[in-house]
């Protein structure tokens, strides 16, 4: 059964900031892992990662993934207040196309 | 990425009662999914809506409680059958662009039973 694990659950941090948050994941076929921000209902994509090492960057966002180690990090730097929401990891496997989904991590930035 | 639509926003429904819920997508896509997301946790697949035959349903969801169409490449819809407040819950669906092994989200449906 795939597995997706979240760290930390939860944080809070000052505007300014620089945040990482964890991803590690157990998939059978692996084919891709996502990042989502989740702020009202609808996850928003951020990033698709397919090979270890490339660093994939939208802003002040960034993500990088480990295939050999199964894990990947989403940093955030110079946080801002719009930056709060929950931040969604997810494998998608290549037999079953169908994403498997961490718990999140709820990310609280503070003015 | 595609544009996708989700009918009701919200509702409110009285227990044993039944609510049906629209996804439409502006162009053809292969692969649509049904998700729930229950209060404070993440989400879960409930089904992968098959054109023209029976949707695939994950461990724990049942055709009966969830019944599915998929009548076309572009809109589906998940019956929330006989709820009770368990089912309160937002229910998302999703599209899979294959050549990028991207998912993308509809905006989703609050319910919350009474």
């Amino acid at each position: 059964e795939d597995k997706v694990v979240q760290s930390p659950l939860s944080l809070v941090v000052h505007e300014g900031d620089t945040v990482t948050l964890n991803c590690s994941y157990e998939v059978t076929n692996f084919r891709s892992l996502l990042w989502y921000k989740q702020e009202k209902k609808a996850p928003t994509f951020l990033f698709m990662l397919t090979s270890s090492g490339i660093e994939k960057k939208s802003g002040r966002l960034s993500s990088i993934l480990d295939k050999k180690e199964l894990f990947s990090i989403l940093n955030i730097t110079a946080t801002q207040t719009g930056d709060s929401a929950v931040y969604l990891c997810a494998v998608l496997d290549t037999g079953r196309r169908a994403l498997t989904f961490g718990s999140g991590t709820r990310l609280q930035v503070q003015p | 990425s595609a544009v996708i639509s989700q009918k009701p926003s919200r509702d409110i429904c009285q227990r044993g009662t039944s609510l049906t819920i629209q996804c439409q997508v502006d162009s053809q896509v292969t692969m649509m999914f049904w998700y729930r997301q229950q209060p404070g946790q993440s989400l879960t697949l409930i089904a992968t809506a098959n054109q023209g035959s029976e949707a695939t349903y994950e461990s724990g969801f049942v055709i009966d409680k969830f019944p599915i169409s998929r009548p076309n490449l572009t809109f589906s819809t998940l019956t929330v059958s006989n709820m009770s407040p368990e089912d309160s819950s937002i229910y998302l669906c999703s599209v899979d662009h294959v050549s990028t092994d991207t998912q993308y989200f509809g905006p989703g449906t609050r319910l919350t039973v009474l």
